[in-house]
């Protein structure tokens, strides 16, 4: 069965420390996967995807980057934390071929 | 614009009752629609999925409707449990080249079950 891990569960951070949340998949192979931000009474909001290892794409500008350096490992990661980067942050993935997404438990970041 | 809008944002009942989420969408081209429960501080799980030929589909105590002409989708739960309270996720997806899907998500109803 595929499943899926996100770690870490709860992250507070200082403004300007780094950031590096990882997502991995287990149980399939060539997934897309997504990161998306969640924030209060709104919709989530789709940062990242990638259709292959190296391959990211952007859907919004922003503080933050995305790697894939391994074909079922997502990373999410920023160099100097604002505030506004606070948020429940989730990584997805799709098998390849299914039209369903499969989310991780979340990482809850507070920039303090 | 591409968007999903969810009503109403949150909603009390008591134990046992029924109660009935709405979600409208503009989107195109629209390929599914997707019920997603969000439990406090955990990932979406999907409840249902509807195609654009399907009207109905049942999962459990949740029956999801789907009206592709007026673009409109309800949720449905039957003698709710405590165990409901969750915030409900409306998600449309459209079908992008390269094997890409675009997801467009509601911002969700917070549904409350008491004693």
């Amino acid at each position: 069965s595929q499943t899926i891990h996100q770690w870490p569960a709860t992250l507070v951070q200082p403004v300007g420390s780094p950031l590096s949340l990882e997502c991995t998949v287990e149980g399939t192979s060539n997934p897309n996967l997504y990161w998306y931000r969640q924030a209060a009474g709104r919709g989530l909001q789709l940062l990242f995807y990638s259709v292959g290892i190296g391959q990211i794409s952007s859907e919004v500008p922003q503080n933050l980057s995305a790697s894939r350096p391994q074909d079922r490992q997502f990373i999410l990661s920023s160099k100097k934390l604002l505030l506004s980067d606070s948020g429940f942050y989730l990584c997805a993935f799709q098998r390849s071929g299914a039209n369903v997404l499969t989310f991780g438990a979340g990482s809850r970041l507070t920039v303090l | 614009k591409n968007q999903v809008e969810q009503s109403p944002q949150s909603l009390i009942i008591l134990e046992g009752k029924n109660c009935t989420l709405q979600c409208n969408y503009t989107v195109s081209p629209f390929s599914n629609l997707r019920w997603y429960k969000q439990d406090t501080g955990r990932g979406p799980v999907s409840l249902t999925i509807m195609t654009f030929s399907e009207n109905t589909k049942s999962n459990g105590r949740y029956t999801a409707t789907l009206d592709a002409d007026t673009k409109q989708s309800s949720l449905h739960i039957t003698a709710s449990q405590l165990s409901d309270s969750a915030s409900y996720i409306c998600v449309v997806t459209s079908y992008f080249s390269g094997g890409y899907n675009k997801l467009i998500f509601g911002a969700g109803t917070r549904l409350a079950v008491h004693p």
